[in-house]
């Protein structure tokens, strides 16, 4: 079936990094673009950025410019965020979801992965 | 940038009343709205796309209405199920914005 499943959860240090991976299954996945949703603790959704999986074109939210980096690898199907110069308020469950064409809605979601960014 | 703001931020409700939640767009964004629930430790879910479209598999009590600045989700009957929070999205432009939740409880 059509998934996305994504890697474990993570504790840093504030300053360190991190690098969640999302992988598909049962689709194509050039044919899709994927975006990265975070939600702190006890708050709402909020975009990151998206990437194309077709050409690895990407657009990231303003606020995260410069510490955030979205790829893919196409032979195995796998998006990654990476996330830099981790702070406090980086603490979050972080989602991948499979945007579907030009409608943009977020159809298939990953199940989450927990970055606690703590001393 | 494109703001969402959804009201009311909570509702209680009973099993089988309608219920219908609101969320305005800061500018027209045609019919690229979007609408999830979400429950407790879960990712959220795709309920409708397009304002108004049925994501294969979801109940046909809920719908949704609206295109230029304000739309609706409608259940119509409630569900235990459908106690959870629901979240718009706006797809027009990035960034993508979301609305800041409905949370429904049980009344």
């Amino acid at each position: 079936q059509v998934q996305l499943v994504q890697s474990g959860a993570e504790v840093k240090k504030p300053g360190a990094s991190v690098k969640v991976s999302c992988k598909a299954s049962g689709y194509t996945f050039t044919s899709y673009g994927i975006s990265w949703v975070r939600q702190a603790p006890g708050q709402g959704l909020e975009w990151m950025g998206w990437i194309s999986a077709y050409n690895g074109n990407t657009n990231y939210a303003q606020k995260l410019q410069g510490r955030v980096t979205m790829t893919t690898d196409t032979s195995t199907s796998t998006a990654y965020m990476e996330l830099r110069s981790l702070r406090s308020d980086d603490t979050a469950v972080y989602y991948c979801a499979r945007e579907r064409g030009e409608l943009g809605a977020f159809d298939i979601w990953g199940q989450g992965t927990m970055v606690t960014v703590s001393s | 940038d494109i703001q969402m703001t959804q009201s009311p931020s909570s509702l209680s409700a009973s099993v089988g009343d309608r219920v219908t939640i609101t969320c305005r767009a800061s500018q027209s964004i045609s019919s690229y709205l979007n609408w999830y629930q979400q429950k407790p430790g879960k990712a959220p879910k795709l309920l409708i796309y397009a304002a108004s479209s049925l994501q294969s598999g979801v109940p046909s009590r809920f719908s949704g209405s609206g295109s230029g600045t304000d739309f609706t989700l409608t259940i119509s009957s409630l569900q235990p199920e459908d106690f959870a929070t629901y979240y718009c999205q706006q797809s027009y432009s990035t960034p993508r914005a979301f609305g800041q939740g409905t949370r429904l409880e049980i009344k």
